[in-house]
């Protein structure tokens, strides 16, 4: 079945510790984006991909870091920089053009130690 | 950047009755799109309306357009408690960077069985 899978799906961070969190999808779609939701808040998008080898600023990138070295894969490195990281991690990618539906991962729970 | 606001914040209904939820939006659009979430998981996309459409309709769900207003509203008829989950409108826009899409805080929907 073709998806999105997101892991780990709970992650600890200790203070002044990067931690990535994991992507993959086998839509074969070119644009991916990863998006922070905070408790009874909407989701803020931190970074996105349209294609392979590069990627957007969203709202929110101060302290996250990505790469998009293939196009199945857009990892996020959350980094010791990001001072409230606790929150709910969501991945989701689209067909290429402007406004298409995103297929969303299940998501990735952040907690600081 | 402009945001899709939804109304109500929560909104408890007994089975079988039917559910509206409403959103409402500051810029033009080209599309905009609803979603559900289930507690703890990914978004689901349900529906796409596009700015020169009025109305939409899959299955139980039924989606109109204002762009006079700048509102859209979401009807689940014949409500199941399966439907029990939180539901974001999202828009696009409609000039460069539209890949990006800006999502409401949501309405939480109860469906008591």
């Amino acid at each position: 079945d073709g998806g999105i899978t997101q892991s780990p799906k709970y992650l600890f961070r200790k203070e002044g510790q990067n931690v990535t969190l994991s992507c993959e999808q086998n839509l074969n779609h070119d644009a991916m984006y990863w998006y922070r939701q905070d408790p009874g808040q909407g989701l803020r998008l931190i970074y996105y991909s349209q294609i392979v080898n590069d990627f957007q600023k969203g709202d929110i990138a101060e302290g996250y870091s990505v790469s998009r070295e293939k196009k199945e894969s857009f990892p996020l490195t959350v980094t010791s920089a990001q001072k409230n990281p606790t929150a709910f991690y969501l991945c989701a990618s689209s067909t290429s053009g402007g406004g298409q539906p995103q297929h969303f991962g299940d998501g990735t729970r952040l907690s600081i130690l | 950047s402009q945001q899709g606001e939804e109304d109500p914040q929560a909104l408890s209904i007994q089975e079988g009755e039917n559910a509206t939820m409403n959103c409402s939006y500051k810029t033009s659009i080209n599309n905009l799109q609803w979603y559900r979430q289930n507690s703890g998981r990914g978004l689901v996309h349900l529906i796409l309306i596009r700015s020169n459409e009025r109305e939409k309709h899959s299955g139980r769900l039924r989606v109109t357009l204002d762009t006079s207003k700048k509102s859209s509203s979401l009807l689940i008829t014949a409500s199941r408690a399966a439907d029990t989950a939180s539901y974001f409108c999202a828009t696009d826009g409609s000039g460069a960077g539209s890949y990006q899409l800006t999502f409401g805080k949501g309405t939480k929907l109860s469906v008591i069985p």
